[in-house]
C-alpha cells in the first residue's frame, strides 16, 4: 500500500507571497493532519481534517489554513509568507479520528526569502 | 511548560554499545504515547504506540517501555543504520480538541 505523499517536495518563495501544499493520505485513511517542523520549535500541530471538516486546530495564526476534499486529499495554504514560515511541513494520515497512530509523509521543505 | 521532554538531546554510541533514550510527559489522561524515527530530510517513521503503564513493545533492536510518567526506548547492540533522530509524542485532549504533542527528539549517532 502506498504511503502518504506530499507535493511539492521543495519550494522557494519570497515574503508576502502565498503558498499551497498538497497531501494525499494512505488509501482508505480519512483523517489528515498537518505539522510544521523547525529546528527551534520541533514538530508543532497545525490542524486536522476529517470528512472535509476541520476537527482539531493548533496555535497558529489565521494565515495558515487548510481544506480536505471528498477523496480525503488535503491542501494547506499559507498566505502573506514571513521569513519565520521557513520549515518542513509534514502531513500525516490515520484511518479515523479515533485511530491513534498517524503515518507521516516525506514533507515539503519551504524556504521563504 | 513543556509537556513532553526527551533526553538526552544527542547521544553518540559505538556499534554494539546498548543504551536508553528517555521521554517524560506531563499530560493527564494519556491516550497513547508514540515513538517515531526520523532520518534527515524525511518524515517521521512510526515505530511504536504504548497505551498503559507496564506495556512493552519490541522491534528488532528496539524496545519501548512505559510508566505513568515516562517512556524509555532501549537500543540493544545498535548498528550505524540505527543513527537517526528519535521522536516521542503523546496524544493530548484539550477543550474537545485532540492533538499530538511532540518532544524535541534525541539525535542518535552510532559509530562503526
Amino acid at each position: 500500500k502506498a504511503g502518504v505523499t506530499q507535493t511539492p517536495r521543495y519550494l522557494i518563495k519570497t515574503r508576502g507571497q502565498q503558498v499551497t501544499l498538497s497531501c494525499s493520505p494512505i488509501s482508505g485513511h480519512r483523517s489528515v493532519s498537518w505539522y510544521q517542523q523547525t529546528p527551534g520549535q520541533g514538530l508543532q500541530f497545525l490542524f486536522e481534517y476529517f470528512s472535509e471538516t476541520q476537527r482539531n486546530k493548533g496555535n497558529f495564526p489565521g494565515r495558515f489554513s487548510g481544506r480536505q476534499f471528498s477523496n480525503s486529499r488535503s491542501e494547506m495554504n499559507v498566505s502573506t509568507l514571513e521569513l519565520g514560515d521557513s520549515a518542513l511541513y509534514l502531513c500525516a494520515s490515520r484511518l479515523y479520528l479515533t485511530t491513534e497512530t498517524q503515518y507521516f509523509g516525506p514533507g515539503t521543505r519551504l524556504l521563504v526569502l | 511548560e513543556d509537556q513532553v521532554t526527551q533526553s538526552p538531546e544527542a547521544l553518540r554510541l559505538q556499534e554494539g554499545e546498548s543504551s536508553s533514550l528517555n521521554c517524560s510527559y506531563t499530560v493527564s489522561g494519556l491516550r497513547g504515547l508514540f515513538w517515531y524515527r526520523q532520518d534527515p530530510g524525511k518524515g517521521p517513521e512510526f515505530l511504536f504506540t504504548l497505551y498503559s503503564a507496564g506495556e512493552e513493545k519490541e522491534k528488532e533492536r528496539l524496545k519501548a517501555t512505559l510508566t505513568k510518567k515516562e517512556s524509555f526506548l532501549h537500543i540493544t547492540a545498535p548498528k550505524p543504520e540505527d543513527s537517526a533522530t528519535y521522536l516521542c509524542a503523546v496524544q493530548e485532549s484539550e477543550g474537545g480538541s485532540e492533538k499530538l504533542v511532540f518532544g524535541k527528539g534525541t539525535k542518535l549517532t552510532v559509530n562503526p
